[in-house]
C-alpha cells in the first residue's frame, strides 16, 4: 500500500461530459503529480502541485485542469471529454517539491472509459 | 528534450532464469534514474534508483548501474520468480528548469513461467 488514495477506481462516461478525479497524497507529502497512461502514448506527466501551488506542467490539454486544496488533496478535472481521453490516470505524491532524491509514490489509478 | 528508451516486450523467461531489461536515456545535465514496477491492477512502485554516475541501485534481488558513458541503466536479476511477472518502467528525473518531472520509458512486460 503506497498510502496514496485515488477515487473513483473506475469511471464510465460519454463524450462531451466532464469528470473529476480525486487524489489524497501520503501523509506528510506536499507534492501531488498527475499522470496519464494510455496504450498509444505510454505514461505521460500532466501536472504537479506543491503545497497548493502549480509547480510544473507537462503534456496537459487545455480541457484539463487541476488544483490542490489546503488539506493537500488534489483534483483533476477533465472536460469536453473525447474518446481519446480514455486512459488510466495516476496520482503520485512526494515529500518535497520534486527532485532526484525524492521518489514518487503512486496510487492505484482511476480507469476512465469514454463511450 | 529528455527521453527514455526501453527494450520491447514481452520478455518471457522460465523461473530461475537471468533477467536483463535494457534502458538507455537522453538528457541534459545529470539526471537521476529510476526503475518502477507495475503489477497487474496496481499503481507503479519504486523498485530502485541511482542519482549519480556509477551508482548501483538494488532492491529485492534487482540491480541497475548508472552508466553515464553509455547513457544506460539496465535492470538485472540473477534468478527470476513467477511473482516478478509485471511491467517494468525505466524513468529519469532531470532538474532542468521548466521540466522538473519524471520521464518514463514505454515499459517492458516480463512474464515468468514456472
Amino acid at each position: 500500500d503506497s498510502g496514496v488514495t485515488q477515487t473513483p477506481k473506475h469511471l464510465i462516461t460519454a463524450t462531451g461530459q466532464r469528470v473529476t478525479l480525486r487524489c489524497s497524497p501520503r501523509s506528510g507529502d506536499l507534492s501531488v503529480y498527475w499522470y496519464q497512461q494510455s496504450l498509444d502514448q505510454g505514461l505521460q506527466f500532466l501536472i504537479q502541485y506543491y503545497n497548493g501551488e502549480e509547480r510544473a506542467k507537462g503534456n496537459i490539454l487545455e480541457r484539463f485542469s487541476a488544483q490542490q486544496f489546503p488539506d493537500l488533496h488534489s483534483e483533476l478535472n477533465l472536460s469536453s471529454l473525447e474518446l481519446g481521453d480514455s486512459a488510466l490516470y495516476f496520482c503520485a505524491s512526494s515529500v518535497g517539491g520534486g527532485g532526484g532524491n525524492q521518489p514518487q509514490h503512486f496510487g492505484d489509478g482511476t480507469r476512465l472509459s469514454i463511450l | 528534450g529528455n527521453s527514455v528508451t526501453q527494450m520491447e516486450g514481452p520478455v518471457t523467461l522460465s523461473e530461475e532464469a537471468f533477467l536483463t531489461i535494457n534502458c538507455t536515456y537522453t538528457a541534459t545535465g545529470y539526471p537521476s534514474l529510476f526503475w518502477y514496477v507495475q503489477y497487474p491492477g496496481e499503481g507503479l512502485q519504486l523498485l530502485l534508483k541511482a542519482t549519480k554516475a556509477d551508482d548501483k541501485g538494488s532492491n529485492k534481488g534487482f540491480e541497475a548501474t548508472y552508466r553515464k558513458e553509455t547513457t544506460s541503466f539496465h535492470l538485472e536479476k540473477g534468478s527470476v520468480q513467477v511473482s516478478d511477472s509485471a511491467v517494468y518502467f525505466c524513468a529519469l528525473w532531470s532538474g532542468d528548469t521548466g521540466r522538473r518531472a519524471l520521464t518514463f520509458g514505454s515499459g517492458t512486460r516480463l512474464q515468468v513461467q514456472p
